[in-house]
């Protein structure tokens, strides 16, 4: 099982709608948990980060994290083509300091 | 502020000879991370630096080795290249004084290709 997990893609979400972005992670004491964007060709950029269980609202972005299910998701809402990128979920194990990536989700949205 | 900057930002090299990448943090950040990114396999963590002491490492063989100086500048070395350490290298760096607490800011790193 890898360490964490994310929806194989491409995603595909019409502009205006709402793209729910999906990973699990293995590690149960894990505690911090971040979602990056990535631009083709670009490093990748902190969107959201959080660390207690329930939603983090910033802007169209929503982060929600259940520890119980070791599951955190990134909603977009209003999808613009600009947020056509690929979305890296990121985890802190147990042990720390050591930033563990999903293999990423490729959004794409139509005009 | 300025961010993450990586140097060289392309490098060519051949099989069996040796690299050293360059990375500068963002001023006040003692934390540097180093990454690997590869079509493949993704984003793999390389090494964490904190304070000049390695902190963390992740499961790549020992041509790969780091070190951090004194004003938080981290150098990456990897001896005897070989075709699969063609990569993108990315180097983050945060404040770090409790492992996990404050996010990394990446650097737009320094792409390899081994021939």
């Amino acid at each position: 099982q890898k360490e964490v997990e994310q929806n194989s893609g491409p995603l595909s979400v019409p502009e205006g709608a709402i793209a729910s972005l999906n990973c699990t992670y293995s590690d149960r004491g894990s505690q911090s948990f971040f979602w990056y964007r990535q631009y083709s060709g670009k490093s990748p950029e902190l969107i959201m980060f959080i660390y207690s269980n329930g939603d983090k609202e910033d802007g169209r972005f929503t982060a929600q994290l259940n520890k119980a299910s070791q599951y955190v998701s990134l909603l977009i809402r209003d999808s613009q083509p600009s947020d056509s990128a690929t979305y890296l979920c990121a985890v802190i194990g147990n042990q720390g300091g050591k930033l563990i990536f999903g293999q990423g989700t490729e959004l794409s949205v139509k005009p | 502020k300025a961010g993450v900057t990586q140097t060289p930002r392309y490098l060519i090299k051949t099989r069996g000879q040796q690299v050293t990448l360059s990375c500068s943090p963002i001023s006040g950040h003692r934390s540097v991370s180093w990454y690997q990114q590869t079509p493949g396999q993704g984003l793999q963590f390389l090494f964490e630096y904190f304070s000049e002491t390695q902190r963390n490492k992740g499961n790549f063989p020992g041509r790969f080795s780091g070190r951090q100086f004194s004003n938080s500048r981290s150098e990456m070395n990897v001896s005897t290249l070989e075709l699969g350490d063609s990569a993108l290298y990315l180097c983050a760096s945060s404040l770090g004084r409790v492992p996990g607490n404050s996010p990394l800011h990446f650097g737009n790193g320094t792409r390899l290709t081994v021939t």
